[in-house]
């Protein structure tokens, strides 16, 4: 079985603008969640996935949105860009919940200048 | 609000030495605790513990759950240099729109 990919793994982005980012899971898993990690603030929970239906939202400001599509592949969008916003970010899929066993894609490392 | 801490936040010991990492947690209807291990990528999946006592092994690593005093260990013996990584714990609740509450990670260190 393929992994959980994540498209593209490396971006530069300048403040003000905005970025999409793809996570597309494992075949079979339906619960793609989305987190955000940087060196100060560790793992942070952005928003969770199922059935094309947000069904969990971290603390995060209405500038981070998302969706998921009937193939169960996801997107993450982040407007408006800060400098705060660079981090990795990162998907987890999981067969039903995100309270199922999660596995992680390789990331997307953001930087913003 | 769900909490997960670990400790130690780092620790640097010597190939052979045996290590053990903790994970204390307080979450509302508790499914399952997870550790994972990352290096300088994506963290990946090493054990998932839902019922207290019962300890699971794969190869050097083992960890086991105290759901009484909300805790768990993870064990490494004879380690590696392989084993230098950041080791997170992760809580779930039980329900369906739960979200998983990530510790800040124990940086291990392993020197040959």
């Amino acid at each position: 079985k393929a992994g959980v990919t994540q498209t593209p793994r490396y971006l530069i982005k300048t403040r003000g603008q905005q970025v999409t980012l793809s996570c597309s899971p494992i075949s079979g898993h339906r619960s793609v969640s989305w987190y955000q990690q940087t060196p100060g603030q560790g793992l942070q929970f952005l928003f969770e996935y199922f059935s094309e239906t947000q069904r969990n939202k971290g603390n995060f400001p209405g500038r981070f949105s998302g969706r998921q599509f009937s193939n169960s592949r996801s997107e993450m969008n982040v407007s408006t860009l800060e400098l705060g916003d660079s981090a990795l970010y990162l998907c987890a899929t999981s067969q039903e919940t995100s309270t199922d066993t999660q596995y992680f894609g390789p990331g997307t490392r953001l930087t913003v200048l | 609000e769900d909490k997960v801490v670990q400790s130690p936040l780092s620790l640097v010991v010597h190939e052979g030495d045996t290590v053990t990492l903790n994970c204390s947690y307080e979450v509302t209807n508790f499914r399952s605790l997870l550790w994972y291990k990352q290096e300088k990528k994506a963290p990946t999946f090493l054990f998932m513990l839902t019922s207290s006592g019962i300890e699971k092994k794969s190869g050097r690593l083992s960890s086991i759950l105290d759901k009484k005093e909300l805790f768990s260990i993870l064990n490494i013996t004879a380690t590696q240099t392989g084993d230098s990584a950041v080791y997170l714990c992760a809580v779930t609740p039980n329900t369906n729109a739960g979200k998983s509450t990530f510790g800040d990670g124990t940086t291990l260190t392993v020197k040959p």
